[in-house]
């Protein structure tokens, strides 16, 4: 079946580098595109910015212009979500969402990576 | 990008309707039919209930229904069952950008 599955949980100390994946399946993942979505615990969802699958080019909301990266490695399916230089508000469950499909709603979601940043 | 306005809070009784209201601009809302919602259980991914302002994907009850008149999308949930408690979030194509709302708590009573 279709899905995103997202790698597991993370605890990283202030200053440090983290890097989520995004394997899809059950679909030409060139595709669509994906985006990635941001919530902080207890908050609302944020969106972050999304990559293009055919071509590698990333766009990134206002918010998420430094120290965040999109990246595919297309020979395994995978989006990658990368955050340099972490700070404690970086704390945040994140999630890749298909996108293109209908109509720019995203209609298949990863489970969601929990990043902790703390000392 | 601002992200749009929905009410914090909403509920209604079991088999009452409830709607949910989401406000933006003309460069959002009101600018495209791409407005989306999403429902989201606590501790769960959210998921899409309607795309393009009205339509259900495959597998979404019909008590879930949704329009848009100028810069304000609405939801609605009718037939209010205890399910549908959850999060709400709408979602809005903003012309290269994507915004969302600040999601609404809805409860059944």
């Amino acid at each position: 079946q279709v899905q995103l599955v997202q790698s597991g949980s993370e605890l990283k100390k202030p200053g440090a580098s983290v890097k989520v994946s995004c394997k899809a399946s059950g679909y030409t993942f060139t595709n669509y595109a994906m985006d990635w979505v941001r919530q902080a615990p207890g908050q609302g969802l944020e969106w972050m910015g999304w990559i293009n699958t055919n071509t590698g080019n990333p766009t990134y909301a206002q918010g998420f212009t430094g120290g965040f990266v999109f990246s595919l490695d297309t020979s395994v399916n995978t989006a990658y979500l990368q955050i340099s230089s972490l700070k404690a508000e970086d704390t945040a469950v994140y999630y890749c969402a298909r996108d293109g499909a209908i109509g720019y709603a995203f209609d298949i979601w990863g489970q969601g990576t929990m990043v902790t940043v703390s000392s | 990008q601002s992200a749009l306005t929905q009410p914090p809070s909403a509920s209604g009784s079991p088999g009452q309707s409830v709607t949910i209201s989401c406000t933006g601009t003309s460069s959002d809302v009101g600018g495209y039919n791409y407005v989306s919602w999403y429902q989201q259980h606590p501790g769960k991914a959210p998921k899409l209930m309607i795309y393009e302002v009205s339509k259900r994907p495959s597998g979404v009850p019909d008590r879930f229904s949704a329009s848009k008149s100028g810069n304000t999308a609405s939801l609605t949930v009718s037939g209010l069952r205890a399910e549908d408690e959850a999060d709400y979030y709408c979602s809005s194509y903003a012309g290269s950008n994507k915004v969302f709302g600040g999601g609404t708590k809805l409860t059944v009573l």
